[in-house]
């Protein structure tokens, strides 16, 4: 079955610490991989995708095969990264990145 | 439209009551998707449009759900009889086409008492 885990349902840091949100999944084939943020009263937008490879507001993720693990990293939080963070899994092969499975999301909160 | 459009942003309903959630796209996407977000949980899939056409289904948790799109444009999602594990915010999203970035409206929360 297809399945996204994020093991922690809360993650608290200290601001210039690094911080890594953990993200497993469970996929018979090729997955595709994002990552979802939510600030506070403001809609889910797309942070990052695995096939881009890019880097987004100082995070990156790198999608690991044999371990099945999409990793959200970055090297010193900021104050204003304080929020829920979703992993999500493309439901089909090369599907639209709306036919989504998503985990359940950590809340991230970064402290002065 | 700025954004993806969801309306009421908060409904509160009898149980047994039918309820009706309106969704209006970012103008000329043509896939959008509903989803449905319990507390503490992440959004889960209910079903797709391409256009008019309703191509996936297969997330509705009961035959009291229904979604239209018949103009290839406003979606609504119905609810029939609800009950009280329907109670969830209840998302829309769209995509210009296929394989590209799906955006989120603000939600629908719907709290059935």
């Amino acid at each position: 079955a297809q399945r996204v885990t994020q093991p922690e349902k809360l993650l608290s840091v200290f601001k210039g610490a690094p911080v890594e949100l953990k993200c497993n999944y469970s996929y018979s084939g090729s997955p595709e991989l994002f990552w979802y943020v939510q600030y506070s009263r403001q809609r889910l937008q797309l942070l990052l995708r695995h096939i881009s490879r890019e880097s987004i507001k100082g995070f990156t993720a790198d999608l690991n095969k044999g371990e099945t693990s999409f990793h959200l990293k970055k090297p010193f939080a900021q104050e204003e990264d304080s929020a829920m963070y979703y992993c999500a899994l493309s439901k089909n092969y090369g599907g639209s990145q709306g036919n989504l499975i998503f985990g359940k999301g950590t809340k991230l909160s970064v402290k002065p | 439209g700025a954004g993806v459009s969801q309306s009421p942003r908060y409904k509160v309903a009898k149980r047994g009551q039918d309820v009706a959630l309106r969704c209006d796209p970012i103008s000329g996407h043509v896939s959008l998707f509903w989803y449905q977000q319990a507390l503490g949980q992440g959004p889960e899939f209910l079903t797709y449009f391409q256009n008019e056409a309703q191509l996936d289904k297969s997330g509705l948790p009961s035959d009291r759900f229904f979604a239209e799109r018949p103009e290839g444009s406003v979606s609504t999602l119905k609810i029939q009889r609800t009950q009280q594990e329907d109670s969830a915010v209840y998302l829309c999203a769209s995509s210009l086409r296929q394989l590209t970035e799906a955006f989120f409206g603000q939600g629908t929360r719907l709290t059935v008492v």
